[in-house]
């Protein structure tokens, strides 16, 4: 099966760093990206990563360790349009196969 | 810029109608999907289209659920006799395939089945 563990909710202060995990549980792994979605929008992307190590890519970073699972997206110098969720999600063994986390709201306030 | 586009924005349908759901994908794009969103719930995959045919569906993609490319720019998914619990956003994606296969989604389409 497929697992995929995102805190549920996380609140910043605007001109801070924030940092987002995520877990995965997954029968096969050929990268895991990272969406943001705004409150009644469609995703949009913002990462990806196939390989262990740091993405970065302006003012957000992603990071991969396939041996942990693990992944984290980082936004520094946070904006109040960062209020947002944020989606990670995995593709599977099977290349077009995509499972998706529930998301983290962030809330960024003054 | 180019941009996934899907009509209508929201359909309101009767349980056991037929409904289609129209997507035209980025017209340079050869892979395409179809994702739903029950209002406050994760994106799970329905499934991924390429090369004329499906490459990949989920548990969720039933015999209630046909997607087709009928020309070389529409990609539509159709549920044939629709359930209270179809009801959700549904957004159509494409992507080129390259490295990143980065996935571009449409605005959706909401669906409220009464």
């Amino acid at each position: 099966g497929q697992n995929i563990d995102q805190p549920t909710e996380m609140t910043a202060t605007e001109g801070a760093i924030v940092q987002i995990n995520c877990t995965y549980q997954t029968s096969g792994f050929n990268g895991l990206f990272w969406y943001q979605q705004h409150a009644g929008e469609a995703p949009t992307f913002l990462s990806y990563n196939v390989l262990d190590g740091l993405e970065e890519k302006g003012r957000f970073s992603s990071f991969l360790s396939r041996s942990k699972g693990y992944s984290y997206l980082l936004l520094k110098e946070l904006q109040m349009k960062d209020s947002a969720s944020y989606l990670c999600a995995v593709r599977g063994p099977n290349f077009n196969k995509f499972y998706f986390g529930s998301g983290t709201k962030l809330n960024v306030k003054p | 810029e180019p941009e996934v586009t899907q009509t209508p924005s929201h359909q309101v349908t009767q349980m056991g109608q037929e409904v289609i759901l129209r997507c035209v994908p980025i017209s340079n794009h050869l892979y395409f999907y179809w994702y739903r969103q029950i209002l406050g719930q994760k994106v799970e995959f329905l499934v991924s289209f390429y090369n004329n045919e499906i490459s990949e569906k989920s548990e969720i993609f039933d015999d209630q659920f046909s997607v087709e490319r009928p020309d070389g720019s529409n990609f539509t998914l159709k549920i044939r006799s629709t359930k209270l619990e179809d009801s959700a956003m549904y957004f159509c994606a494409s992507s080129d395939g390259g490295s990143y296969n980065e996935q571009f989604f449409g605005p959706g389409t909401r669906l409220t089945v009464l």
